[in-house]
């Protein structure tokens, strides 16, 4: 069973468009939600998280809104640029949940286009 | 600057062949995690090290085995490697297992002749 799921799959936007990727989980013991960005070849890059006792967190051009009673999660890029073209996965730990292991989302490839 | 260190950043072993993958780390966390990652698939956690209690995924098969020798390096050991265990090998840590976040190393790709 997949405990979080992400959508898109894939995403297109214009340059200076807003980029919108949508996580749902199920376990209410989730308490972390990373997002975290992948380019090529490289590892996975910590990008921005937010706890469930906030419902939205902004750090520059990225935001994360939250809905803790519909148990979903969102990554928002505003004035997306071809330098955020990337793989981005959520993710979800519980700190008293199995070992706080992160489920991740199947990932979204964004390509933004100039 | 970097802080999680993986070695090789490339490796090729021959089918059957035993391979060691190694992580160094320079940031003095507590947990160390091995995560295996196919294309266009998310990492999948292999096993994880709270300090020295090592921690195994169910379904991660008995072909691989994992060392921690001090805090700051972990050994990814597959002893018979197979040609589906061709894939990007990930290391993170964590500054303990309680909702931190996991800072992850450039990963090391595996493949298999």
């Amino acid at each position: 069973q997949q405990q979080v799921k992400q959508s898109p799959q894939s995403l297109i936007v214009q340059k200076g468009g807003i980029s919108i990727i949508n996580c749902a989980y199920e376990n209410t013991a989730f308490d972390y939600f990373p997002w975290y960005q992948q380019f090529p070849g490289k590892g996975p890059a910590l990008l921005i998280a937010i706890r469930p006792d906030v419902s939205e967190k902004k750090e520059g051009r990225f935001t994360i809104s939250f809905n803790k009673s519909a148990k979903q999660f969102s990554l928002h890029i505003m004035d997306s640029q071809p330098g955020d073209s990337a793989t981005y996965f959520c993710a979800a730990s519980g700190s008293l949940y199995n070992f706080n292991k992160f489920y991740f989302g199947s990932g979204t490839k964004l390509n933004v286009k100039p | 600057d970097a802080m999680v260190i993986q070695n090789p950043r490339y490796q090729v072993t021959q089918f059957g062949k035993p391979v060691t993958l190694s992580c160094s780390q320079t940031l003095n966390h507590n947990v160390m995690y091995w995560y295996q990652q196919k294309s266009s698939q998310a990492p999948k956690l292999l096993f994880h090290y709270y300090d020295k209690d090592f921690n195994n995924e169910a379904d991660t098969p008995d072909n691989f085995q994992s060392r921690r020798p001090n805090t700051s390096f972990c050994f990814l050991d597959i002893r018979s490697p197979g040609l589906g265990d061709a894939a990007m090998y990930l290391c993170a840590t964590s500054r303990d297992p309680v909702s931190q976040p996991q800072h992850f190393g450039d990963g090391t790709r595996l493949s298999i002749l």
